[in-house]
């Protein structure tokens, strides 16, 4: 079993559409729980962060966090063409140094 | 506030050369790692250094190795370059009080 496990995609969702990516951990002790956008070719970006189970809203974007299920999501409101790129969900273990796992990550396509 | 630097943007080397790639953290970070992003593949960690230390590396040979400098930015160097070493190279960094990585643009190796 990964330890961050994410549907490679591609998840192809309609122009105002609410999109939903899913990212499963193995590690209990998981602390803190991250959402990337990387664009084809370029570096990752940093869209959300969440640490306490429930949901955080930052404008069009969600995160959902719920330890118990080892689950976290990314819910995307209003998709909108630029929004297609890979997300790669990132989990601290709580381990050394703050170090970062990374899921293989989602695409996503949002169609006009 | 500047983000994190990386130079070059690209670099072109032939099979058992040496490639320096360089990294300049966010002000105030003193936390920096390098990624190797192969093409198509998800984000593979390489080292961890802070406060001048190497402090974690991943499943990468000993070739690959490298340092940090008193103002905190960093340096990656892959000695005998192979072919599979053609990838993006990330480098992020974290402010100490955080967990939160922040990436640089990258550096597209080419081993020809």
């Amino acid at each position: 079993q990964k330890e961050v496990e994410q549907n490679s995609g591609p998840l192809s969702v309609p122009e105002g559409a609410i999109a939903s990516l899913n990212c499963t951990y193995s590690d209990r002790g998981s602390q803190s729980f991250f959402w990337y956008r990387q664009y084809s070719g370029k570096s990752p970006e940093l869209i959300m962060f969440i640490y306490s189970n429930g949901d955080k809203e930052d404008g069009r974007f969600t995160a959902q966090l719920n330890k118990a299920s080892q689950y976290v999501s990314l819910l995307i409101r209003d998709s909108q063409p630029s929004d297609s790129a890979t997300y790669l969900c990132a989990v601290n273990r709580g381990n050394a140094g703050n170090m970062l796992t990374f899921g293989g990550g989602t695409r996503l396509m949002v169609k006009p | 506030e500047a983000g994190v630097t990386q130079s070059p943007t690209h670099l072109i080397k032939t099979r058992g050369q040496q490639a320096t790639l360089r990294c300049s953290p966010i002000s105030g970070h003193t936390s920096v790692y390098w990624y190797q992003q192969a093409l198509g593949l998800g984000l593979q960690f390489l080292l961890w250094y802070d406060e001048g230390e190497e402090r974690n590396r991943g499943n990468f040979p000993p070739r690959f190795s490298g340092r940090q400098f008193p103002n905190y930015s960093s340096e990656l160097n892959v000695n005998a370059l192979e072919l599979e070493d053609s990838a993006l190279y990330l480098c992020a960094s974290r402010r100490s009080s955080t967990d939160t990585q922040y990436f640089g643009p990258g550096t597209r190796l080419t081993v020809l």
